[in-house]
């Protein structure tokens, strides 16, 4: 059963507009979420993370939103660029669960010129 | 300092041959984690350790799998015997124990089982 759910295998977006990625998760149990980057032949990384205490963070043009209620995360990107062109995965993990994380199926962006 | 290092890059291999993936997390990292990337399920937690001890394997596929960590700066995951349907990327990812949940990872090994 898949407790974290990308629905949009994939999303295109001109450069300059914003790119919103969905990300929702089943186990309530979820209290910090994290968005990893992957290019191709390489392995993900580290994006942007939130805790479930808060429904907000942003890190430059990147801005995560929580909505507890809804149990759905939002990765917004903006302005888009190029370089942003990658498949993004979206994980879940719980207090003393030691680090597991749980990812999603992940979302291929491709930003156009 | 060096990132996570996993080895072959490639492998391609006959159906019922035994395979063996290695990784060297970063260095002073408690925690390394094994996950096989399909694009039906992304990302699969197999199995991780915490200080060379295996702490969950509920992921592991199937008894043809297995992993060791025999130190803090080496494991390996075996399939014995292969199969075409274990065709997948295999990502190593370590993290230290401090803070929560962000994992550095490998560039991954990509097995192809004909």
């Amino acid at each position: 059963d898949q407790q974290v759910k990308q629905n949009s295998p994939s999303l295109s977006v001109q450069e300059g507009r914003i790119s919103i990625l969905n990300c929702d998760y089943t186990n309530s149990m979820f209290d910090y979420f994290l968005w990893y980057k992957k290019y191709p032949a390489e392995g993900p990384t580290f994006l942007i993370s939130i805790s479930s205490i808060k429904d907000k963070n942003e890190d430059g043009r990147f801005t995560v939103f929580l909505n507890k209620s809804a149990k759905h995360l939002s990765l917004h990107i903006v302005p888009s660029q190029p370089g942003d062109s990658a498949v993004y995965f979206c994980a879940a993990s719980r207090t003393g669960t030691a680090s597991k994380l749980t990812f999603g199926t992940g979302t291929r962006l491709q930003v156009t010129l | 300092d060096a990132g996570v290092i996993q080895s072959p890059r490639h492998e391609v291999t006959e159906m019922g041959q035994e395979v063996t993936l290695r990784c060297k997390p970063i260095s002073g990292h408690d925690y390394l984690f094994w996950y096989r990337q399909t694009m039906m399920r992304g990302l699969e937690l197999l199995i991780y350790f915490n200080n060379n001890v295996p702490i969950d394997d509920s992921g592991m596929p199937e008894d043809r799998f297995s992993a060791k960590m025999p130190n803090a700066s080496f494991s390996t995951l075996k399939i014995q015997p292969s199969e075409p349907r274990d065709s997948a990327v295999y990502f190593c990812a370590s993290t230290p124990t401090s803070g929560v949940s962000r994992q550095y990872f490998g560039p991954g090994t990509r097995l192809t089982v004909t």
